[in-house]
Order: C-alpha cells, then structure tokens, then sequence
C-alpha cells in the first residue's frame, strides 16, 4: 500500500536538545511537505520541498531544519533554537505540479519538551 | 494576516440533518481549494476539492459550493452521521505555488 510514514508517533525531548523526526513516502510524488499543528491555530507550513536537493521556507522555519537526499525522504530536526516545539507534527507530500494537487498526509508525530 | 478563515470553531448538528461549514479566504489569487477530515492524533484525510472554475462540486454526500465574488466556500454534509464527527479544516493556494494556506478548523459533533 502506498502511503506516507512518520516515526517515531510520540517523542518526548528535553530541553536544549535536537531531535529529527522522520517521513518517508513510497507514492512517487515529488513534492513533500512538513507542517505543525497547534490547539486553534490549524496547520502551519514549516518547509516545502518540490524536488530532491531543494527545499523552501514556510512560514514558520525558523528553529527547524530540513533535507531531501532522496525523494521518498523529508526528515524535519527540530533544533534547540526552536522556543516551543511542543507540537503535532504532519508531513505530507503531493505529485509535482503546484496548485492543482492533493496534499497526503502522514499520521503525524506528536512532540512533547519536559 | 490570516488569509484562510474559519470562524466557527464548532457545530453540532442532529444526525440525519444538513451540516454547514464555512471558510473565508482574503486572497483573489487561490485557484483550488481542498476540504481535509481529521480524527484526533490523526494525519488529515481528503475530502473534496474545488477549483476556482467551477461553483460546485459534489462526491456522495459531501458537496463543496464556492462564491468567488465573496470569497467564500461552504461544505455541504447530507445527511450527517455520528462517524463525521471530526475537525474539518479547509484549504487554498494558486497557481504557481506548491504553498497550501489552512484555515483554523470547525469542530463537528453529530449528534445521534
């Protein structure tokens, strides 16, 4: 079946630590996407990446960090710099193309600082 | 600036009845528009889409209206049941970008 998965779902990190999460898609599409989800506030956009080796800024990059090696893979780290990373985490990928595409998204990962 | 809204954070409605939600969207730019369902602790699932050539667009129960004078898209649930209960949140971009813009989501609770 093809689809998109996130690991790990829960993660707990202390504070002043890095932690990467990771999204992996077998459903060829070229564009893949991160984005967080706070109470009340719907899902915000933190990277894009429409090609492999090449990514894109959202709307709420900063203390996070991306790569795209290979196109099935979009691991986002989630570093010390970010102040409240407390968030449900859903990556999502889509054919290439913009505008006219469906967004698949992954179960999510959930991140929790102590 | 929000530029997808949704200003009802909840509904309830009676199973069996019309469920209404509604999103408002500021930038004339957004061609396409998506509907996504999501169970808590869950990644969304699509619902329905819509571009901006068209004002309808219907899959079983679930119909998508858009008012593009008004900026504004509407989904349509009939007849809703217990298992709709979900957050739904709407969708928009434009072409020439792979830049999704989500609303803030409505909580539906169908009432059995």
């Amino acid at each position: 079946d093809g689809g998109i998965t996130q690991s790990p779902k829960y993660l707990f990190r202390k504070e002043g630590q890095n932690v990467t999460l990771s999204c992996e898609q077998n459903l060829n599409h070229d564009a893949m996407y991160w984005y967080r989800q706070d109470p009340g506030q719907g899902l915000r956009l933190i990277y894009y990446s429409q090609i492999v080796n090449d990514f894109q800024k959202g709307d709420i990059a900063e203390g996070y960090s991306v790569s795209r090696e290979k196109k099935e893979s979009f691991p986002l780290t989630v570093t010390s710099a970010q102040k409240n990373p407390t968030a449900f985490y859903l990556c999502a990928s889509s054919i290439s193309g913009p505008g006219a595409n469906v967004l698949t998204f992954g179960a999510g990962s959930r991140l929790t600082v102590l | 600036d929000q530029q997808v809204k949704q200003n009802s954070p909840s509904l309830s409605v009676q199973e069996g009845r019309i469920s209404i939600l509604n999103c408002d969207y500021t930038n004339s730019m957004f061609d396409y528009f998506l509907w996504y369902k999501k169970y808590p602790a869950e990644g969304p699932t699509f619902l329905i889409s819509i571009s901006s050539i068209k004002d309808k667009n219907e899959d079983g129960r679930f119909t998508v209206f858009l008012n593009k004078s008004a900026k504004h898209l509407s989904l349509h649930i009939v007849p809703s049941q217990p298992g709709d209960s979900a957050v739904y949140f709407c969708a928009a971009s434009h072409s020439g970008t792979y830049k999704y813009i989500f609303g803030t989501g409505t909580r539906l609770k169908v009432l059995a």
